[in-house]
This record gives structure tokens, C-alpha cells and sequence, in this order.
């Protein structure tokens, strides 16, 4: 079964620093992998994703995320972080193109500190 | 275009109770998702129905069950509720023709059971 491991559960950031959230995959097939972010009593939102067009993958508000397939990682990144991006942040990974559920990591809690 | 929609936000309900819960798509999405947030289990996947049929169910009992109209809304049912079904439900449309397709969450219904 495909699953997807979000090492840390808390990271805390300085305003304008880097932000670096990791997510390792396993997968006997090459997933699909998704990176979803969720404020206070919201839904999920859909930062970026993979689908093996490139593996280099931008999304939006400014965060990226590199898929290495030898070290079976889909780390997300964002270069300088804002007050806005204190939130928590879920990896998920779907199995191939015939199955249509999402199996999420236990998620990583952001703060950003002033 | 409107998002995805849920109702009710919040709820509250006693044990041995029975709850519905609904779910709105996103206006041409056919396939419509259920997850379970909890902070001990994090994100689980319920079921997923495309076209007013099951294509996907994870690992529940029995008394979770859900259904999809001509109009791609959704419904989902929990019966004899137990305390550990207190929880946010998430719903999830997308137009259901790849696993690799976005999903878009609703707010969630919160569910409390006392």
C-alpha cells in the first residue's frame, strides 16, 4: 500500500526564512504526490503537485517542491516565509491513475514567528 | 465558479444517534470524496462515489455509508454514533477521470458526539 511519512510534526520559522517541510513516499509505482495546506477551520488547499511531467514542481504563494525518486522525497520548500503561511500542511500521495483516493501524512503544523 | 459546498458546519449529537451530512460539488465535478480529521488518526479516507456509484471505500465499519445523486451531490451516513466519531468530515469533488486530478475540499462538517 502506498503511504507517505511527514518527518516533524512542528516547525517553527523566522519571518523571511527558509521553510522546509519533508515527505517521504513509498510507492512500488511512481505516485502521484500532492502537497495540501489547511488554515484554522478550513478545508484543504492545493499547493502544488506531481504528476511526473517535471520534477521540479511550483505552486502557488510562492512554494516549490523537487521529487527524488532515489531518495523517494517530495519535500516542500519556500524560500522566505511570510506571517500568512502559518498554517498546517498535509503530503498526500495517490497510487496511480485508476485510483482516486488521497492517503495523507500526519501533517506539519507551521509557525511563523515575527 | 462556487466551491465546493457542506452542510451543516456544525453539529452536535448524542451517542447511539444517527447523522447525515451533505455535500456539494463543484458545478461539472462527478466525483465526489469523504475523509475523516481526527487529531489522533490525521486525514482517512471514507469513500469515494463517481456517478452515483461507489468506485472506492477505506477502512470503516459498516455504519458509514454514503450515496451520490443524478446531480453529483453527496450524502454521507453515519449510524449508532460513538464517541470516536466526533470529527471534521471533509468532501472532496474533482472531475473523477484520473487519480491524478485536484481535489477540492469543502469546509468540513464538524461533528460532535456527546
Amino acid at each position: 500500500a502506498q503511504s507517505v511519512t511527514q518527518l516533524g510534526s512542528h516547525v517553527s520559522v523566522s519571518e523571511g526564512a527558509l521553510v522546509l517541510l519533508r515527505c517521504n513516499y513509498s510507492s512500488s509505482v511512481p505516485p502521484y504526490l500532492f502537497w495540501y495546506v489547511q488554515y484554522p477551520n478550513q478545508g484543504l488547499q492545493l499547493l502544488l503537485k506531481y504528476t511526473s511531467a517535471a520534477t521540479l514542481v511550483k505552486g502557488i504563494n510562492g512554494f516549490e517542491a523537487e521529487f527524488k525518486k532515489s531518495e523517494t522525497s517530495f519535500h516542500l520548500t519556500k524560500p522566505s516565509a511570510h506571517m500568512s503561511d502559518a498554517a498546517e500542511y498535509f503530503c498526500a500521495v495517490s497510487p496511480g491513475a485508476n485510483d482516486y483516493k488521497l492517503s495523507f501524512g500526519a501533517g506539519t503544523t507551521v509557525t511563523v514567528r515575527a | 465558479k462556487a466551491g465546493v459546498t457542506q452542510t451543516p458546519r456544525y453539529l452536535i449529537k448524542t451517542r447511539g444517534q444517527q447523522v447525515t451530512l451533505s455535500c456539494s460539488p463543484i458545478s461539472g465535478h462527478r466525483s465526489v470524496s469523504w475523509y475523516q480529521q481526527t487529531p489522533g488518526q490525521g486525514l482517512q479516507f471514507l469513500f469515494e462515489y463517481f456517478s452515483e456509484t461507489q468506485r472506492n471505500k477505506g477502512n470503516f465499519p459498516g455504519r458509514f455509508s454514503g450515496r451520490q445523486f443524478s446531480n453529483s451531490r453527496s450524502e454521507m451516513n453515519v449510524s449508532t454514533l460513538e464517541l470516536g466519531d466526533s470529527a471534521l468530515y471533509l468532501c472532496a469533488s474533482s472531475t473523477g477521470l484520473a487519480g491524478y486530478n485536484e481535489q477540492f475540499f469543502g469546509p468540513g462538517t464538524r461533528l460532535t458526539v456527546l
